[in-house]
């Protein structure tokens, strides 16, 4: 299994509401990522966590708020998003902290009204 | 500081060989890698090279690494319309050990029949 699931796929969500998106991987993969993808530009790392522990946070808006239940999971609570949040959120895992590869998921598209 | 650059667009016919273009200014880079992503997808890791090799080759793709000039290259042979994408270069600096990864602006590749 090479597999990093997210879900949802696609999330329409109002300013005031409050969604979460969620993250899963069963490679054994120590560390995982948030990044966030504008169209057309390249993605931007927001958060990553290594064995569990929150070891970058981007400056990242406090409406973002990362968790990690465990070493499989990962989710990103959204709270009072504005609708210039609305974009492709990827989550991605390695092996460890350190560097080499990373396993991106599909993405969760996030449309802020 | 750590920057990636890459030509935005190119256009190629079908049966031909794609040559993708990247630079990067960080001199202690470890790893380098070129992701793939199609229309509303998320990223998908083509191929990477460490540092100390200079070339890398996975059966149409081919990875060469210029060390000194700082330049790195995805050939694509025998190019297919299903190789129509954005192609990604990507660092890890030297100075991370958090696997955080330094994107280029992406590479629109055009293949026509």
């Amino acid at each position: 299994d090479t597999e990093v699931t997210q879900t949802p796929k696609h999330l329409v969500m109002g300013m005031t509401n409050k969604k979460s998106l969620k993250c899963e991987q069963h490679m054994g993969h120590r560390a995982m990522y948030w990044y966030k993808q504008k169209a057309k530009k390249p993605p931007e790392l927001m958060f990553v966590y290594s064995y569990e522990k929150l070891s970058i946070n981007e400056s990242v808006p406090s409406r973002f708020s990362p968790e990690c239940p465990n070493s499989s999971l990962l989710n990103l609570h959204l709270h009072a998003l504005q609708p210039e949040d609305s974009a492709l959120y990827l989550c991605a895992s390695s092996l460890s902290g350190a560097g080499g590869e990373l396993f991106f998921g599909e993405g969760s598209r996030l449309t802020v009204l | 500081g750590e920057d990636v650059e890459q030509s935005l667009f190119l256009s190629v016919r079908e049966g031909d060989s794609s040559v993708i273009n990247c630079t990067y200014t960080d001199s202690s880079s470890t790893y380098l890698y070129w992701y793939k992503q199609e229309p509303g997808a998320g990223l998908q890791l083509l191929t990477y090279i460490f540092s100390n090799m200079d070339m890398k080759q996975d059966q149409r793709l081919t990875v060469l690494l210029n060390k000194k000039d700082k330049h790195l290259s995805l050939r694509i042979a025998d190019t297919q319309t299903g190789d129509s994408a954005i192609y990604f270069c990507a660092e890890t600096p030297g100075s991370s050990n958090t696997g955080k990864l330094i994107f280029g602006q992406g590479t629109t590749l055009q293949v026509k029949p």
